[in-house]
C-alpha cells in the first residue's frame, strides 16, 4: 500500500512570492491535514479537509489556503511569502477515527 | 480544548539503558492517544496508539505506553535503547472530529 506522498520534496522561493505544496492521501483515506513544523516551534496544525470541505482551520493568516480535490489529494498555497514561512510542511491522512499516516513533507525554505 | 505536555524537550541516554519519555495530557472528553517518531529529514511515524481496551500499549520495536486516566498520562517507556532510537518522539490527543494536538517533542539522543 502506497503511504502519503508529498511533491515537491523542497521548493525554494523568495519573499513575496507564492507556493503551491500537493498531497497524496493513502487510498481510501478521505480526510487530509497539513501542519507546519518550524524550527523550535513543534508541529502547528493549518487546516483539515475531508470530503472535499474544509473542516477546521488553525491559527494561520489567511494567506495559507488550500483544497482538497474529488479524488481527494490536497494541495496547500501558501501566498506572499514570508521568511518566517520557512518550515518543512507535513501532510497527513486519516479515515474516520482512525490514527494519521504522514509524509516525508516538503521542506519550504524562503529567501 | 485538548492540550499535552512533553515534560523533557531533551533526553540523553546511554546505550542499553531504559528510557522514559514522559507525557501529559487535558481534556474535557475521552481521548485516543498515540506517540509518534520523526528520524532526521523525515517524516512522522505512527509509533505506538491507544484506542480503547487495555492501557498498556507496545509497539514492535520494544517500546511501550501506558494510559493512566487518574494521572491524565500516556508516558513511553523502554528498557534498553539503541543508538537506532535517537530521533524525536511526539504525544498527540485526539477526541474524535478535531485534528490532532501534538506536544512539542523529546529528543531522544542515544550516547554510544
Amino acid at each position: 500500500e502506497a503511504g502519503v506522498t508529498q511533491s515537491p520534496t523542497h521548493l525554494i522561493k523568495t519573499r513575496g512570492q507564492q507556493a503551491t505544496l500537493r498531497c497524496s492521501p493513502i487510498s481510501g483515506h478521505t480526510s487530509v491535514y497539513w501542519y507546519q513544523q518550524a524550527l523550535g516551534l513543534g508541529l502547528q496544525f493549518l487546516l483539515w479537509y475531508d470530503e472535499g470541505e474544509e473542516r477546521n482551520r488553525g491559527n494561520f493568516p489567511p494567506r495559507f489556503s488550500g483544497r482538497q480535490f474529488p479524488n481527494y489529494s490536497s494541495e496547500l498555497n501558501v501566498n506572499a511569502l514570508e521568511l518566517e514561512d520557512s518550515a518543512l510542511y507535513l501532510c497527513a491522512s486519516s479515515s474516520f477515527n482512525q490514527p494519521q499516516h504522514f509524509g516525508d513533507g516538503t521542506r519550504l525554505s524562503i529567501l | 480544548a485538548q492540550s499535552v505536555t512533553q515534560l523533557d524537550s531533551q533526553v540523553p541516554v546511554f546505550e542499553e539503558a531504559p528510557v522514559e519519555l514522559r507525557c501529559n495530557y487535558s481534556s474535557s472528553v475521552s481521548v485516543y492517544l498515540f506517540w509518534y517518531v520523526q528520524y532526521p529529514n523525515q517524516g512522522l511515524q505512527l509509533l505506538l496508539k491507544y484506542l480503547s481496551g487495555s492501557t498498556l500499549v507496545e509497539s514492535i520495536n520494544g517500546f511501550e505506553a501506558e494510559f493512566n486516566k487518574s494521572q491524565t498520562s500516556f508516558h513511553l517507556r523502554k528498557p534498553s535503547v539503541h543508538i537506532s532510537d535517537t530521533a524525536e518522539y511526539f504525544c498527540a490527543v485526539y477526541s474524535g472530529n478535531t485534528p490532532l494536538v501534538f506536544g512539542k517533542g523529546t529528543r531522544l539522543s542515544v550516547i554510544a
